[in-house]
């Protein structure tokens, strides 16, 4: 069992649907990453949030808007959302200033009809 | 440009047999260099995290050893198993974005087979 807690675990949504993702730890670490992989690739990153602010947006267009309300959760909110976006949307979370491995949950496939 | 290469690009054995995977990258300083494995439809799980001064890292089965005068690094594999069948991606952090920007490497798929 992973200690980053993702759902849903599937998602198929409309191009104009709004669905959101969720995310959630209870290790105390006040780092948290959204990623998006596809198929045999490495994970790209998205955002990152650290305590509660987000402090990196790797240029990810609008329809991907992320939000932490606390500590321990973490948001991905979708609109409008395009075949392409289709793929897997991993959370990561670590505790900032140290060597520890982010620890990742085990992920939401998404895909866009 | 920052980067991290894994080869071979997928590789199948024999279970029971070892296996030595590789990672060379150009990231540059960097605070630690990190093996995840990541299962078919499951997030990475951390195998091996060495810091740039490690020379090697142990973990059961797993051996990772880091050469940073090369840049290169490889995940040693004892007595597979099947359940050591998944994708093995080598990862680092440079020093300056901390822990927020990690490089990935390409992946290597190891196939175990009985």
């Amino acid at each position: 069992d992973t200690e980053v807690t993702q759902t849903p675990k599937h998602l198929v949504m409309g191009m104009t649907n709004k669905k959101s993702l969720k995310c959630e730890q209870h290790m105390g670490h006040r780092a948290m990453y959204w990623y998006k992989q596809k198929a045999k690739k490495p994970p790209e990153l998205m955002f990152v949030y650290s305590y509660e602010k987000l402090s990196i947006n790797e240029s990810v267009p609008s329809r991907f808007s992320p939000e932490c309300p606390n500590s321990s959760l973490l948001n991905l909110h979708l609109h409008a959302l395009q075949p392409e976006d289709s793929a897997l949307y991993l959370c990561a979370s670590t505790q900032p200033g140290t060597n520890q491995p982010q620890h990742f949950g085990d992920g939401t496939r998404l895909s866009i009809l | 440009k920052n980067q991290v290469e894994q080869s071979p690009q997928s590789l199948i054995i024999l279970e029971g047999k070892n296996c030595t995977l590789q990672c060379n990258y150009t990231v540059s300083p960097f605070s630690n260099l990190r093996w995840y494995k990541q299962d078919t439809g499951r997030g990475p799980v951390s195998l091996t995290i060495m810091t740039f001064s490690e020379n090697t890292k142990s973990n059961g089965r797993y051996t990772a050893t880091l050469d940073a005068d090369t840049k290169q690094s490889s995940l040693h594999i004892t007595a597979s198993q099947l359940s050591d069948s998944a994708s093995y991606i080598c990862v680092v952090s440079p020093i300056g974005t901390g822990f927020q920007k990690l490089v990935f490497g390409t992946g290597t798929r190891l196939l175990v087979s009985p």
